[in-house]
């Protein structure tokens, strides 16, 4: 089974810098999706960006970016210019692609904090 | 606002009791998904309907059952409740049941055990 593993609790930065989060998977996979979901104080889960491991080229929106490293199995995401509207839980996913459905297997989450 | 409907947004029952939680898709997607976040276990799928037919099962308890309807929303049973099913229970949708798409998530259900 697939496992997700977000290694930093929280995450504090100062309003206009970058931060980065670790995400890191196991599969033996090779084709599935990275997702990461942003989950601020209102609960609700938006997907913020999401990777396709057959394609090389890291996605980006926006502000929003990843560093996906597949040998290593690692999918970071980057958010730049910080603005305190990003302040909330940011969840990595992974997606089979081989797997019957369609389901999100879910790290623990990180806790961004903005500092004005 | 992702379109997808969930009520009520807060319950609070007793335990040994049962429950009901509604989801109603974005319009012209086939797929529902249920997910439960606990401080516990994080966040986990429980299960997924597709058109009207299981597609995939999770980390489901036998005392959860849940069904897709032909208009396509989507009701999860919690019965026989413990103070441990205490969660946040988040539906999502999608077009397909497979590939690419993206999961539109509900606001979610906030179900408190006393």
């Amino acid at each position: 089974a697939q496992t997700v593993t977000q290694s930093q609790p929280e995450m504090s930065v100062q309003e206009a810098e970058t931060v980065t989060l670790s995400c890191t998977y196991d599969t033996s996979e090779s084709d599935y999706y990275l997702f990461w979901y942003k989950q601020p104080p209102s609960r609700q889960m938006i997907l913020v960006i999401r990777q396709e491991a057959y394609k090389q080229q890291n996605a980006t929106e926006n502000r929003f970016s990843v560093n996906f490293q597949k040998a290593a199995k690692s999918f970071s995401l980057k958010i730049s210019d910080s603005q305190l509207g990003d302040a909330a839980m940011y969840f990595c996913a992974y997606r089979s692609l081989k797997a019957a459905g369609n389901k999100l297997t879910f790290g623990g989450g990180t806790r961004v904090l903005v500092k004005p | 606002d992702s379109g997808v409907t969930q009520t009520p947004k807060h319950l609070i029952t007793a335990t040994g009791q049962r429950v009901t939680l509604r989801c109603s898709p974005r319009s012209g997607d086939l797929s529902v998904y249920w997910y439960q976040q606990s401080l516990d276990q994080g966040l986990q799928f429980l299960i997924q309907y597709y058109n009207g037919e299981e597609r995939a099962k999770g980390n489901i308890l036998e005392r959860f059952s849940a069904q897709q309807f032909p208009d396509l929303h989507s009701e999860l049973n919690l019965s026989s409740l413990e103070l441990g099913d205490s969660a946040l229970y988040f539906c999502a949708s999608s077009v397909g049941g497979t590939g690419n798409q993206p999961q539109h998530f509900g606001d979610g259900t906030r179900l408190s055990i006393l």
